[in-house]
């Protein structure tokens, strides 16, 4: 069974500062990796993925993730915060071809950016 | 195309109100999905549909019905709701696991919220 666990369900950075969101995943097999971010009634937009490969993985508006199998981490960074970041991210994953579409979600990470 | 559209954005329904949802989808996916999602919490996965037929339910209550007419629509009909199920309605989509090689990323609609009084 796979598992995702976000460290930090509220995470606050100030403007131009370093966002660090934190994600560990339990798998017996290196599964497929997401970031998700979702703005406030919104739905959920693709910001990165990892499936083979470079393991650092290069997303939408700035952010990227770096897959670490000894650590089982895959963290997601953006070098410096945008008011506009702030919302809310998931990290997700789902098995490898042939183990099924399964989504499995962290529990979200709300990331706030002030001034 | 990649977009995945999903109406009403906004519903309010009453407990004995007879009420659906609708998912449409134009990226030649064939694998469909259901999710409800509550304040500040992940998306909970309802149904899966794969080539049309149901593959997945998640032990949900059968006041929903989920019905997939064709490969690009998905529907979710709504009866006899409780003031609990409020909460944002997501429809995704992706290509279909076949055991091959390469990405099966969902991608996700706006969502409808729904509001049951």
């Amino acid at each position: 069974a796979q598992s995702v666990t976000q460290l930090g369900s509220h995470v606050s950075v100030s403007e131009g500062a370093l966002v660090l969101l934190r994600c560990n995943y339990s798998s017996s097999v290196p599964p497929y990796l997401f970031w998700y971010v979702q703005y406030p009634n919104q739905g959920l937009q693709l910001l990165l993925k990892y499936t083979t490969g470079a393991t650092l993985v290069k997303g939408i508006n700035g952010f990227e993730a770096e897959f670490k199998k000894s650590e089982t981490s895959f963290h997601l960074t953006k070098p410096s915060a945008h008011m506009s970041d702030a919302a809310e991210y998931f990290c997700a994953v789902s098995p490898r071809p042939g183990g099924g579409n399964k989504l499995t979600f962290g529990t979200g990470t709300q990331l706030k950016v002030e001034l | 195309d990649t977009e995945v559209t999903q109406t009403p954005k906004h519903l309010v329904m009453g407990m004995t109100n007879k009420k659906s949802l609708k998912c449409e989808q134009h990226m030649g996916h064939r694998a469909m999905y259901w999710y409800k999602q509550k304040a500040k919490k992940p998306p909970e996965l309802m149904f899966v549909y794969s080539y049309e037929k149901l593959s997945i339910n998640e032990s949900v209550p059968s006041r929903f019905s989920p019905e997939c007419p064709n490969s690009s629509l998905l529907n979710l009909h709504l009866h006899a709701l409780q003031p609990e199920d409020s909460a944002l309605y997501l429809c995704a989509s992706s290509q279909v696991d076949l055991g091959l090689a390469g990405i099966n990323e969902q991608f996700f609609g706006p969502g409808t919220r729904l509001t049951v009084l």
